[in-house]
């Protein structure tokens, strides 16, 4: 069975401070992926990366950067997080067999983020 | 006009009872089709693919209609353990920079409420 991990299960920071939040796979996907949720908006996909140190913005990349240095770990951050990413955070990973076709997403449990 | 729509519901049904969502896509070169389940705060979870010529899972039959871009999913003799919200996710195919790029996007939901 794959295995998403991300690191919190539950988060409360303030507005301001600069938030990590990880997300490790153990299937060797190539593809992974951060996405927020929030009621009446269904998820939106923030950022995604196809390879190590590659990365490409999705919809709402404002206010979010990533990194991924290797293969099995994408790290989202918020440089300077505000109450409007309050939110529940998806991370996702999937194998790719072409650029064209995306394989099913396979997501972690998801990190509830409050910013006070 | 997004890329995926579906009726928010909320369906409420009896034990038992037959139940049909429906899932319309705007492109289409999609070429593939998924039905996700969303239990209430946790993160979602594959329920099935849906192919060209119908498939069939147990209590679940997913259809796919290309000629109207819309896809279904059939759920009957409706158990109270299938409430949920149901995400209809398609991957779409966009042009981008001289190479073609796929993408999923998600529907914002379905909400289904199995009473007894």
């Amino acid at each position: 069975d794959v295995k998403v991990t991300q690191s919190s299960r539950y988060l409360v920071k303030r507005t301001g401070e600069k938030v990590f939040l990880e997300c490790v796979q153990d299937m060797d996907h190539e593809n992974m992926f951060w996405y927020r949720q929030d009621p009446g908006l269904g998820l939106r996909l923030i950022y995604f990366s196809y390879d190590v140190k590659m990365k490409e913005k999705g919809d709402i990349p404002e206010g979010y950067s990533v990194s991924r240095e290797k293969k099995e770990r994408f790290s989202l951050i918020l440089e300077s997080a505000s109450t409007n990413q309050t939110s529940m955070y998806l991370c996702a990973s999937s194998f790719v067999s072409s650029r064209a076709y995306n394989s099913p997403l396979h997501f972690g449990n998801g990190t509830r983020l409050t910013v006070t | 006009r997004k890329e995926v729509e579906q009726d928010p519901g909320p369906f409420n049904v009896p034990e038992g009872a037959t139940v049909a969502f429906n899932c319309t896509y705007s492109n289409s070169a999609s070429q593939s089709f998924f039905w996700y389940r969303q239990d209430c705060r946790k993160e979602p979870k594959l329920l099935m693919s849906v192919y060209s010529s119908g498939n069939e899972d147990g209590r679940f039959t997913a259809q796919l209609n290309r000629a109207s871009q819309y896809i279904s999913l059939l759920i009957r003799d409706s158990k109270l353990s299938d409430s949920a919200t149901y995400l209809c996710v398609v991957n779409i195919i966009k042009a981008d920079r001289g190479s073609t790029l796929g993408r999923l996007y998600f529907g914002r939901g379905t909400q289904l409420t199995v009473w007894p």
